[in-house]
């Protein structure tokens, strides 16, 4: 089967550092992806890994442990901006498709 | 920069009636997919499509679901007879290759489609 799971919401404080954390299964496995969705806006694509480590992309970073089927998002000074949900997508079994967790929300308070 | 467009933005229907939803994905790529989105709940995959045909669909994706790329740009989504339940967001995205690190999908802004 496949389950991805995700908290429902996280709430942080403007300029702090918050860890969204993800855990997975799936069948078959062709890397996990980040993607920010702002309420009523599509997903947008923030990180991909596809080895085990850490993957640094400005104020955000991805790390990946494939044995341990589990992933977290790391956003460092954080902005008002940054309110938004987090979603967890796995690439398994199948061609190309993401399979998406029901998404982290994030509220960010100044 | 690049980016997948939809059309309409809203569409509104009555149940029984066919849809069609309008994509035009990133002119070079080559992969491109129907996800949808209920309100308040998480993404589904519905359907993805390379080299003119269906490569992958969802249980969701069942007779009354179809997609095609009539000319080099354009990739629709049509609903034969839609039912209530089809009211949702959907969107379509597109990626590069398989030899592009990743395959990233990028998705466009979604069509708002609501069936009364």
């Amino acid at each position: 089967g496949q389950n991805i799971d995700q908290p429902t919401e996280m709430t942080a404080t403007e300029g702090a550092i918050v860890q969204i954390n993800c855990t997975y299964q799936t069948s078959g496995f062709n890397g996990l992806f980040w993607y920010q969705q702002h309420a009523g806006e599509a997903p947008t694509f923030l990180s991909y890994n596809v080895l085990d480590g850490l993957e640094e992309k400005g104020r955000f970073s991805s790390f990946l442990s494939r044995s341990k089927g589990y992933s977290y998002l790391l956003l460092k000074e954080l902005q008002m901006k940054d309110s938004a949900s987090y979603l967890c997508a796995p690439k398994g079994g199948g061609y190309n498709k993401l399979i998406f967790g029901a998404g982290t929300r994030l509220a960010v308070h100044p | 920069e690049p980016e997948v467009t939809q059309t309409p933005s809203h569409q509104v229907t009555q149940m029984g009636q066919e849809v069609i939803l309008r994509c035009v994905p990133i002119s070079n790529h080559l992969y491109f997919y129907w996800y949808r989105q209920i309100l308040g709940q998480k993404v589904e995959f519905l359907v993805s499509f390379y080299n003119n045909e269906i490569s992958e669909k969802s249980e969701i994706f069942d007779d009354q679901f179809s997609v095609e790329r009539p000319d080099g740009s354009n990739f629709t989504l049509k609903i034969r007879s839609t039912k209530l339940e089809d009211s949702a967001m959907y969107f379509c995205a597109s990626s590069p290759s398989l030899q592009e690190s990743g395959n990233i999908q990028y998705f466009g802004a979604g069509t708002r489609l609501s069936v009364l």
